[in-house]
């Protein structure tokens, strides 16, 4: 089993249209948690932290649920500029050692 | 946000040739850094990573003979492709984390084709 799997997508919706993504986890010591937005040819960036209580930025709300061990993503309102892959990401230490685990991504297509 | 500086952007080389990507990070102090690698159409891999001032430990699978890691400062760390063969042409992209639990910020990515 993979440390971070999420759906495997390819996701597309019209736009106006709510998507949501889902991650899971299987290290119970993770201790931090991102989603990261990644377009096609370019670096990684960050979309958002993602907190126990949940986190709302705009259009974008992410949940962690600790219990079961996975995030979510959910999209409102999608925009065509919203098409990209959507990369979950877990931190935690191993010893001293910090590993940041990725998961493969989502990829989202925002049609007209 | 925090910026991570990652050269060269794109670079070509000759078979046989060894190659040098810096990664720094510019605004804060990088304690763990790490390096990816990702092929066309396909999720990053995780190749290494390195904490400041000890040895990078190497993903499963990743030669650390061939793909050499320096994290001599806490704003710096390069990776050095040795040898390089058609077969490692790809997109490297370092990120650079700082203190426990906050997030980690990727440099550029830097485009290595080798003809």
């Amino acid at each position: 089993r993979k440390e971070v799997e999420q759906d495997p997508g390819p996701f597309n919706v019209p736009e106006g249209a709510t998507v949501a993504f889902n991650c899971t986890y299987s290290n119970s010591a993770s201790q931090s948690f991102f989603w990261y937005r990644q377009d096609c040819r370019k670096e990684p960036k960050l979309l958002m932290s993602v907190y126990s209580s949940g986190n709302e930025d705009g259009r974008f709300t992410a949940q962690l649920n600790r219990a079961s061990q996975y995030i979510s993503l959910l999209i409102r309102d999608s925009k065509l500029s919203d098409s990209a892959t959507y990369l979950c990401v877990v931190t935690a230490f191993s010893g001293s050692a910090r590993q940041l685990t990725f998961g493969s991504g989502t990829q989202l297509t925002v049609l007209p | 946000g925090a910026v991570v500086s990652q050269h060269p952007s794109w670079v070509i080389c000759k078979s046989g040739t060894s190659v040098k990507i810096e990664c720094r990070s510019l605004d804060f102090q990088a304690t763990t850094m790490f390096w990816y690698r990702q092929f066309p159409k396909q999720s990053l891999m995780l190749m290494a990573t390195s904490n400041e001032g000890s040895k990078a430990t190497y993903e499963q699978g990743v030669e650390k003979d061939k793909f050499l890691i320096n994290h001599a400062s806490l704003t710096l760390s390069t990776l050095t492709v040795t040898s390089a063969h058609p077969e490692d042409s790809s997109f490297y992209i370092c990120s650079a984390a700082g203190q426990e639990g906050t997030e980690a910020f990727f440099g550029q990515g830097t485009r290595l084709t080798v003809v």
